[in-house]
């Protein structure tokens, strides 16, 4: 069945950039969303529909895809970027339409 | 500025059935993609299933033969029934909106910008 796959975890130095991916075959047709989580809190949408920032959104925050790998890039990594970022798409051709990646935990050092 | 306020019995013993109602406050209902998900502790995101205002649904494989999605269009509302629930099914389930559906199939895009708080289901006996 489809899935999307992402990295367990990736850390980051303070004010580096940090490229966090997901892999899977719907993301040739679909765009990928990224979630960010942090302990106890629901999910918030941080990009969406290619590269596209929800209000309230830091700019450091960026999407791309190329082929069937998704990236989410946060440029200037601060402190309170450190949370689980999760991937997300549609998907048409496998049995679930929607999939969500693993979850990567960012840290921040 | 549309918000999600859902709520349900957060403690059921095995076999019982799970039962979740989402409330769509400030925004509109109509031909958006009403969603449940769930995260077990410590594991990540699973999509449950969708239902849009018609009715129409999508579940989650593994879970299609004990899940049921329903919507009360004159409340604005959304419900999630799981039966027969175990320990596997303690987690904490969230209600979520996407777009529209026929936005999603012209643009190819798929998001959850507004998702409920969260609910806390633990399965014990």
């Amino acid at each position: 069945s489809s899935e999307l796959t992402q990295d367990p975890a990736v850390s980051v130095a303070l004010g580096q950039t940090v490229r966090i991916k997901c892999q899977g075959d719907s993301l040739s047709t679909y765009y990928a969303s990224w979630y960010q989580q942090k302990p106890g809190q629901a999910p918030t949408l941080v990009i969406y529909a290619k590269n596209n920032r929800p209000s309230g959104i830091p700019d450091r925050f960026s999407g791309s895809t190329s082929g069937n790998i998704a990236s989410l890039t946060i440029t200037g990594a601060q402190a309170e970027d450190e949370a689980d970022y999760y991937c997300n798409s549609r998907d048409s051709s496998g049995d679930r339409p929607v999939l969500f990646g693993g979850g990567t935990k960012l840290t921040v050092l | 500025q549309v918000q999600l306020q859902q709520w349900g019995a957060g403690l059921l013993k095995p076999s019982e059935t799970l039962s979740l109602t989402c409330a769509v406050n400030g925004g509109s209902f109509s031909g958006y993609l009403l969603t449940w998900i769930r995260q077990p502790p410590g594991k990540g995101l699973e999509w449950i299933g969708e239902i849009i205002h018609s009715g129409s649904t999508n579940y989650n494989p593994s879970l299609k033969s004990r899940v049921t999605i329903s919507v009360d269009t004159s409340k604005n509302q959304f419900s999630l029934r799981l039966s027969s629930v175990t320990a596997a099914d303690t987690a904490v389930y969230y209600c979520a909106r996407a777009p529209r559906k026929d936005l999603v199939s012209y643009n190819l895009f798929y998001y959850l910008p507004v998702w409920g708080k969260g609910t806390t289901v633990t399965v014990s006996s």
